[in-house]
């Protein structure tokens, strides 16, 4: 079974940076697209970046782009998420997705991690 | 981008009686080289992550039980949960793969009657 572990949110300051990890086990991720979800509290979900197996392509969604930053270390079998120039409406769990069938189908989920920007 | 709309929000039914969730896309999802709709439904219980339900628009994904069905073509999908459950309560969201930015539905709350 697939297993996806979230880790590095908390607490940061408007204005703030943090690096999200992921890691999988019983997986191989370099065979696969991954993506990060966003979800605020209480609020629906809303996809905020992808890259593919190599790492040649990524995709992102315009609120986050030119501050956020996805990449992946395949050696490590991990995922990463590098967030600058935070803002309050980017507090949200952070979820990193596996896309196995396809790589835009979001099949594999973590259990995210939350990421609260607030003075 | 693709604006996905569900509907209704909330919707509530008794138990063993059929759900029924409609979702909208602004344009068509239908890949005309391999005829594949690129929509997919999940289920997200409280405190949980999405769990993906359906892909290609009516594919089940390995253990969904059968009572859960998709369908539709093009721009109209159709979510349907045949004889609810008790554990069927959950929010379930639409989501868009044909295109990025990867665009979800607003979600709808199925609760019990």
């Amino acid at each position: 079974e697939v297993q996806l572990v979230e880790s590095g949110g908390g607490l940061v300051q408007p204005g703030g940076s943090l690096r999200l990890s992921c890691a999988a086990s019983d997986f191989t991720l370099s065979s696969s697209w991954m993506n990060w979800v966003r979800q605020a509290p209480g609020k629906g979900l809303e996809w905020v970046a992808n890259i593919n197996q190599d790492g040649s392509e990524k995709y992102s969604v315009d609120s986050v782009k030119g501050r956020f930053t996805i990449s992946r270390d395949n050696a490590k079998n991990s995922l990463y998420l590098q967030m600058h120039s935070l803002r309050a409406e980017d507090t949200a769990v952070y979820y990193c997705v596996l896309g196995r069938k396809h790589g835009w189908l979001l099949d594999y989920w973590g259990q995210g991690t939350l990421v609260t920007v607030s003075s | 981008d693709i604006v996905m709309t569900q509907s209704p929000d909330s919707l509530a039914v008794s138990l063993g009686e059929r759900a029924t969730i409609n979702c909208k896309s602004s344009q068509s999802v239908l890949y005309s080289s391999n005829n594949k709709n690129f929509l997919a439904w999940y289920q997200q219980k409280p405190g949980q992550p999405p769990k993906l339900l359906i892909y290609w628009a009516s594919n089940r994904d390995s253990g969904v039980p059968d009572r859960f069905s998709g369908s539709g073509s093009g721009a109209d999908f159709t979510l349907t949960i045949s004889g609810l459950q008790a554990e069927d309560v959950a929010v379930y969201y639409c989501q868009q793969y044909y295109s990025t930015p990867l665009t979800f539905g607003g979600g709808t709350k199925v609760e019990i009657k």
